[in-house]
């Protein structure tokens, strides 16, 4: 039972556009989300998250849009730079209560490429 | 913030034989985590480690298998038993610092088995 679902395992991009990454969740428990940036060899790196009070959250050119009603979360990257190049996991986990924020559910990665 | 070492940060196992992962953190965490990504899936969550209590596993996770110590605030191992080549993976250490609301991970450890 895939929880939270990254459904495009790749996206290209040409330098300077905009990036939009897609992610899909069924557990309407989840309240806060949050998106990783991973590069090989490395472990993943925390880029931006979301509490499913907001639908919006903007940090640079990062920018993280929340649909609670379609369960649906977006990451747009503006502008894309080839430095960028890495897998994006999108992640969720119920916060409320003071559940873990680490406590996480991952999706599969999309692998984000920015051509220059 | 945190900064988290692992080691090995890779190895080559013969099956049947066990490997400890350790991972130590720079700063006094109440929380650390376990995860597995397996080749070209996402990660998953092994089990909870807190200081001074035993492991939570996740459903399809066992103490036999992946039996895991936490003697401090600042270290913690976990050790793949009985390898097989299924248990090729990538394990992560992920910690979750105090008023954090994210968690921060380690380099991983690469681990094949033959």
């Amino acid at each position: 039972d895939q929880q939270v679902k990254q459904n495009s395992p790749s996206l290209s991009v040409q330098e300077g556009r905009i990036s939009i990454l897609n992610c899909d969740y069924t557990n309407s428990m989840f309240d806060y989300f949050l998106w990783y940036k991973k590069y090989p060899a490395e472990g993943p790196t925390f880029l931006i998250s979301i509490s499913s009070i907001k639908d919006k959250n903007e940090d640079g050119r990062f920018t993280v849009f929340l649909n609670k009603s379609a369960k649906h979360l977006s990451l747009h990257i503006v502008p894309s730079q080839p430095g960028d190049s890495a897998v994006y996991f999108c992640a969720a986990t119920f916060s409320a209560g003071g559940t873990s924020y680490g406590k996480l559910t991952f999706g599969q990665g999309t692998i984000l490429t920015v051509h220059p | 913030s945190a900064v988290i070492s692992q080691k090995p940060s890779r190895d080559i196992c013969q099956r049947g034989t066990s490997l400890t992962i350790q991972c130590q953190v720079d700063s006094q965490v109440t929380m650390m985590f376990w995860y597995r990504q397996q080749p070209g899936q996402s990660l998953t969550l092994i089990a909870t480690a807190n200081q001074g209590s035993e492991a939570t596993y996740e459903s399809g996770f066992v103490i036999d298998k992946f039996p895991i110590s936490r003697p401090n605030l600042t270290f913690s191992t976990l050790t793949v038993s009985n390898m097989s080549p299924e248990d090729s993976s990538i394990y992560l250490c992920s910690v979750e610092p105090p008023m954090s609301t994210e968690a921060f991970f380690g380099q991983g450890t690469r681990l094949t088995v033959v």
